[in-house]
């Protein structure tokens, strides 16, 4: 069954504290992204990777982390730096240059 | 660098109307667009894609878009709307093989409402 797997669906942490987002695929992708998503705010990029071991900043990247160790993953971390983390985190794929990318179910993290 | 404006932020519509949703981009080339529809608390699914070629491209759901170079536009319709469209609808933009610059960018959506 292809796709992107996000997990978990809901994420609780606490303030100050690190958290990791997983998002792992099986459609052979090169380019992966991160997304942030507010209300009423569309999706705002974190950041990308279009080949394993590489990858670049989006537009809002402060306060966040990744890797990409393997072609199926790309892991995303929230740090205790990012200000406002309590969001609708995207995680997308892409398998032509400029292409569509195809979306993740998403998972919620709140920060209290 | 490419852009992407929906300048409809909420729209209403009773089920079995008419629906268009506007969308313009800014582009220097011939740009790849597309629409796609996002659900409360899902990802986002695509609709449709146009790449080249015919103008008018057909999608899933019964939804089109049509591509118009002289307006920047690719305005998404559907002839009859059931409520189950009621959804968060995203248009982007992307520049195609152009190396450095694989990103879509993506407007900031449109809700759409239907009242029965």
């Amino acid at each position: 069954d292809g796709g992107i797997t996000q997990s978990p669906k809901y994420l609780f942490r606490k303030e100050g504290q690190n958290v990791t987002l997983s998002c792992e695929q099986n459609l052979n992708h090169d380019a992966m992204y991160w997304y942030r998503q507010d209300p009423g705010q569309g999706l705002r990029l974190i950041y990308y990777s279009q080949i394993v071991n590489d990858f670049q900043k989006g537009d809002i990247a402060e306060g966040y982390s990744v890797s990409r160790e393997k072609k199926e993953s790309f892991p995303l971390t929230v740090t205790s730096a990012q200000k406002n983390p309590t969001a609708f985190y995207l995680c997308a794929t892409q398998g032509l240059a400029g292409g569509e990318q195809y979306f993740g179910p998403g998972t919620r993290l709140t920060v209290t | 660098a490419q852009s992407v404006t929906q300048p409809d932020i909420h729209i209403t519509v009773s089920e079995g109307a008419s629906l268009e949703l506007r969308c313009n981009y800014s582009y220097g080339a011939t740009p790849y667009l597309f629409w796609y529809v996002q659900s409360p608390g899902q990802g986002l699914q695509l609709l449709l894609k146009y790449f080249s070629g015919d103008t008018l491209v057909q999608g899933i759901k019964g939804f089109e878009a049509e591509f118009k170079r002289s307006q920047s536009s690719f305005n998404l319709r559907k002839p009859s709307v059931h409520w189950s469209d009621a959804a968060e609808y995203f248009c982007a933009v992307g520049a195609g093989f152009d190396f450095g610059n694989e990103k879509l960018t993506f407007g900031t959506g449109t809700r759409l409402t239907i009242i029965p």
